[in-house]
């Protein structure tokens, strides 16, 4: 059974950026997707975008196209979810999920406060 | 994008008996290769989300039978036969029939 295990929390400044690691276990890497899911405080889920490791191919949701990059590290079997120009309504707690949804991350809180 | 709508926003229920949470869909979830991706999550509090019911009805691996999900095209229902205290959490159902995948807004299942 895969296992993901995500970076820890981070606190940035408006307008850097930040990036948040996904490592995998327990499974083939290469053989399933993953994706980016961001939840604002006391608010629903939101889809950022997906990665296929074995393509290297990435989607994203038109609302973060050009901010948000998504790449994956097949040796390491790692996935990475990078967002810039990061605003206040950017706090969020963001989770990586494969496949279908099946498994998740434990969650990274980003704080972006001045 | 694929507008996910679910009903209702709070779902009070007494130990022992039944929930319904209902999802719709903007548009047909059937995708061009027959199947239609609607899943059901369940968020438990402090918790991240777990995969409930994927396909409209396939209960996931170590889901208890008393989650069932039915439906097509664009009406979706999650069903829990009798409640118990560990379901307590907010409920969404999501589409991955179209990017970008999209989430109901949630229905939060609490305890009389």
């Amino acid at each position: 059974q895969v296992q993901l295990v995500q970076s820890g929390a981070e606190v940035k400044k408006p307008g850097s950026s930040v990036k948040v690691s996904c490592k995998a276990s327990g499974g083939t890497f290469s053989s399933y997707t993953i994706s980016w899911v961001r939840q604002a405080p006391g608010q629903g889920l939101e889809w950022m975008g997906r990665i296929i490791p074995i393509l290297g191919i990435a989607n994203y949701a038109q609302k973060f196209q050009g901010r948000v990059t998504i790449t994956a590290d097949k040796s390491t079997s790692t996935a990475y979810m990078e967002l810039s120009s990061l605003r206040s309504e950017d706090t969020a707690v963001y989770y990586c999920a494969s496949g279908g949804m099946d498994v998740w991350g434990q969650g990274t809180t980003v704080t972006v406060s001045s | 994008d694929i507008v996910m709508t679910q009903t209702p926003l709070s779902s009070p229920v007494t130990l022992g008996q039944p929930a319904s949470i209902s999802c719709r869909s903007s548009q047909s979830l059937v995708h061009s290769d027959g199947n239609t991706y609607l899943s059901w999550l369940q968020q438990r509090p402090g918790q991240p989300p777990r995969l409930l019911i994927y396909k409209i009805s396939n209960r996931f691996s170590g889901v208890p039978d008393r989650f069932s999900g039915s439906g097509a095209g664009t009406d979706f229902t999650l069903k829990i036969s009798r409640v118990e205290a560990e379901d307590v959490g907010v409920y969404y159902c999501m589409q991955a029939t179209q990017f970008p995948l999209t989430f109901g807004g949630g229905t939060k299942v609490e305890i009389k």
